[in-house]
């Protein structure tokens, strides 16, 4: 079952340095992967997609990869600034269902 | 740029009463969603919502919940009798297209709490 008060993992980085993100899914049927910021106090934002049928995906200074066999996410981001600090989510879609599944959360911190 | 927005940004109710919470999806989309994420805590998925209907629901969307389109724009979630763990931020996303073709785009979110 759910844990209560989940203690986010937090990634500190510094300003410049490349920051990766990883997340563990859950469902090895899912298909489609994607990535949300979420800043505290707003939704989640999207950041980049990918599906299955892609091991890596590039977009600007954010690139995401997939490794199916272990059923394991990562974001790379480049050149990390101070707006990219925020919570990072992970999140999966499995077959014809449009529901996201999200996982836990990761913080990052960007420090100067 | 299009976006959802939500309204209102934060509700404040007494235990038992009903609430509705207000969505604009972004007007070309035709799937929409409610998610909520309690404190702390990831977001859960709620309801998915096509053609003037629900697609799917979670174990959380009980018979304490309802959805709605009325109009061309709105989309809404309503509790009926709200309790105390319903107090959480609430998200509404819309999508163009469904399932692993669709990305979904939240809004802000209504901060909801009950007393």
């Amino acid at each position: 079952g759910e844990s209560v008060g989940l203690h986010l993992p937090t990634l500190s980085v510094q300003e410049g340095d490349n920051s990766i993100i990883n997340c563990a899914y859950s469902n090895s049927a899912s298909d489609y992967f994607i990535w949300y910021k979420q800043e505290s106090g707003k939704g989640p934002q999207f950041i980049i997609d990918i599906r299955s049928n892609m091991d890596k995906r590039q977009g600007q200074r954010v690139t995401v990869l997939l490794n199916k066999t272990v059923k394991h996410l990562s974001l790379q981001i480049a050149a990390t600034q101070p707006g990219d600090s925020a919570v990072y989510f992970c999140a999966e879609v499995t077959g014809t269902a449009s529901k996201l599944t999200f996982g836990t959360g990761t913080r990052l911190q960007v420090t100067l | 740029e299009p976006e959802v927005t939500q309204t209102p940004s934060h509700q404040v109710t007494q235990m038992g009463q009903e609430v509705i919470l207000r969505c604009v999806p972004i007007s070309n989309h035709l799937y929409f969603y409610w998610y909520r994420q309690i404190l702390g805590q990831k977001v859960e998925f709620l309801v998915s919502f096509y053609n003037n209907e629900i697609s799917e629901k979670s174990e959380i969307f009980d018979d304490q919940f309802s959805v709605e389109r009325p109009d061309g724009s709105n989309f809404t979630l309503k509790i009926r009798s709200t309790k105390l763990e319903d107090s959480a931020m609430y998200f509404c996303a819309s999508s163009a297209s469904g399932g692993a073709h669709g990305t979904q785009y939240f809004g802000p979110g209504t901060r909801l709490l009950v007393l």
